[in-house]
């Protein structure tokens, strides 16, 4: 079974407005790792959190982690039509294989 | 730097055949790991390989399977094909494989059995 399960499954936003997505997760991890997917192509790392991080910033990207919720959430500040694509968290529970949730698909409105 | 290279990128094939797909990893990556994205099922975790072993497996069928080559380059095999195979088969490379290193994804290989 997935470990990560993003919410909402789809947003639609305004050029310009900010962007929330979250991912809750089952067990325990090392670390969680954020995922872009343009349309039915290959992913995109994002940014990479480690469990004893709480907050972690890249760009106009910023993730937090709460362990006790088992949830992360990725924010996108002022969006562009070009961060339209499908959002996945990839979680690593066993330090062998990434469990990647159902992802969140962002549409970016010009 | 080249990045990952898949082959091909889409394919038909019928059901009961066989199918092999290929992955060249970035320069330098001895980490190979293969994933399988379906609407229904999002991405699944099917293998990984680590100079030329294979490491850890998910939860796939034997028809499943996969082999790395001394030069990293990975192929994997599903025979007697199902309607259900129907996907896109995404591999990732990284220096080691170690969850704290980026892993670098390909196109995919497009897979429609009908």
């Amino acid at each position: 079974s997935q470990q990560g399960e993003e919410d909402p499954q789809a947003l639609s936003i305004q050029e310009g407005e900010n962007a929330t997505m979250n991912c809750s997760y089952k067990t325990s991890i090392n670390n969680l790792q954020w995922y872009r997917q343009n349309s039915g192509r290959g992913l995109v790392h994002l940014i990479l959190i480690r469990s004893n991080e709480r907050e972690k910033h890249s760009g106009r990207l910023r993730v937090t982690l709460d362990t006790s919720k088992k949830s992360s959430s990725l924010l996108i500040t002022a969006s562009r039509a070009a961060d339209t694509a499908s959002y996945f968290c990839a979680t690593d529970r066993t330090g062998n294989q990434f469990y990647f949730g159902t992802g969140t698909s962002l549409t970016v409105i010009p | 730097k080249a990045g990952v290279t898949q082959t091909p990128r889409y394919l038909i094939k019928t059901r009961g055949q066989q199918v092999t797909l290929s992955c060249s990893p970035i320069s330098g990556h001895r980490s190979v790991s293969w994933y399988q994205q379906t609407p229904g099922q999002g991405l699944q975790f099917l293998f990984e390989y680590f100079s030329e072993t294979q490491r850890n497996k998910g939860n796939f069928p034997g028809r499943f399977s996969g082999r790395q080559f001394s030069n990293s380059r990975s192929e994997m095999n599903v025979s007697t094909l199902e309607l259900g195979d129907s996907a896109l088969y995404l591999c990732a490379s990284s220096l080691v494989w170690d969850s704290y290193n980026e892993q670098f994804f390909g196109p995919g290989t497009r897979l429609t059995v009908l």
